[in-house]
């Protein structure tokens, strides 16, 4: 079964310092990895989607790394604003197209 | 385009009674749609896959007596909360996949479930 985490589970920067938001899985047969934004009580924006045989994607402020081999993706955000803060959600799909959701980390940034 | 909608948004139901969401897909046909719960501080875990005109496909450790399943068409599909209790209470959250495209989900904007 597919396992996501990711790290750290909150932080708290001031405005215009760069984020750095970590995920793991522990297996590496994936299909792609998105991640996604969720803000208080709603739903999700996708944010990018990696495909397994990409190393990143990028969109905007927003940069995506993916390391399939170690089982780790990392969302870069430049340049941080308070409209950043929320919840980022990686997702790992899997080849059977289901989604595998880590716990997500809490960005809040500060202005 | 590919826009999801959920129905209610919020709900508040006693202990005992059951609950529907909708999940219904605006501006296209979802041969394919995906239910998922989430507690508050945890992930999104998968509840059960639907696909249109046959029966639901649920996760293990899901009960299916308790949350029934329907897609009887291709732009809507329903979780029935049967018999709600405290612990069902949670938030919901669809998602649709186009035709074809079962590798992108549209994710609906939710619905918060609270059984008192």
């Amino acid at each position: 079964k597919q396992e996501v985490t990711q790290i750290p589970a909150a932080l708290s920067v001031p405005e215009g310092e760069n984020l750095v938001l970590n995920c793991s899985f522990t297996d590496s047969a994936i299909y792609n990895l998105q991640w996604f934004r969720q803000d208080p009580g709603k739903g999700l924006t996708s944010l990018l989607l990696i495909q397994s045989s990409q190393r990143e994607q990028t969109s905007g402020r927003l940069n995506a790394s993916l390391d399939k081999s170690s089982g780790r993706s990392t969302l870069y955000i430049a340049a941080s604003q308070p409209g950043d803060s929320a919840t980022y959600l990686c997702a790992v799909i899997s080849n059977d197209y289901k989604l595998s959701f880590g716990a997500g980390t809490t960005v809040t940034v500060r202005a | 385009g590919a826009v999801v909608s959920q129905h209610p948004s919020r709900v508040i139901c006693k202990s005992g009674t059951s609950v529907k969401i909708e999940c219904r897909s605006l501006d296209f046909q979802a041969t394919t749609m995906f239910w998922y719960r989430q507690f508050p501080k945890q992930s999104l875990m998968l509840m059960a896959t639907s696909n249109e005109g046959s029966k639901a496909t649920y996760e293990q450790g899901v009960e299916k007596d308790k949350f029934l399943i329907n897609h009887a068409s291709l732009t809507l599909s329903t979780l029935t909360v049967t018999s709600a209790h405290p612990e069902d209470s949670s938030f919901y959250i669809c998602s649709a996949s186009l035709p074809g495209y079962t590798d992108t989900q549209y994710f609906g904007p939710g619905t918060r479930l609270t059984v008192l």
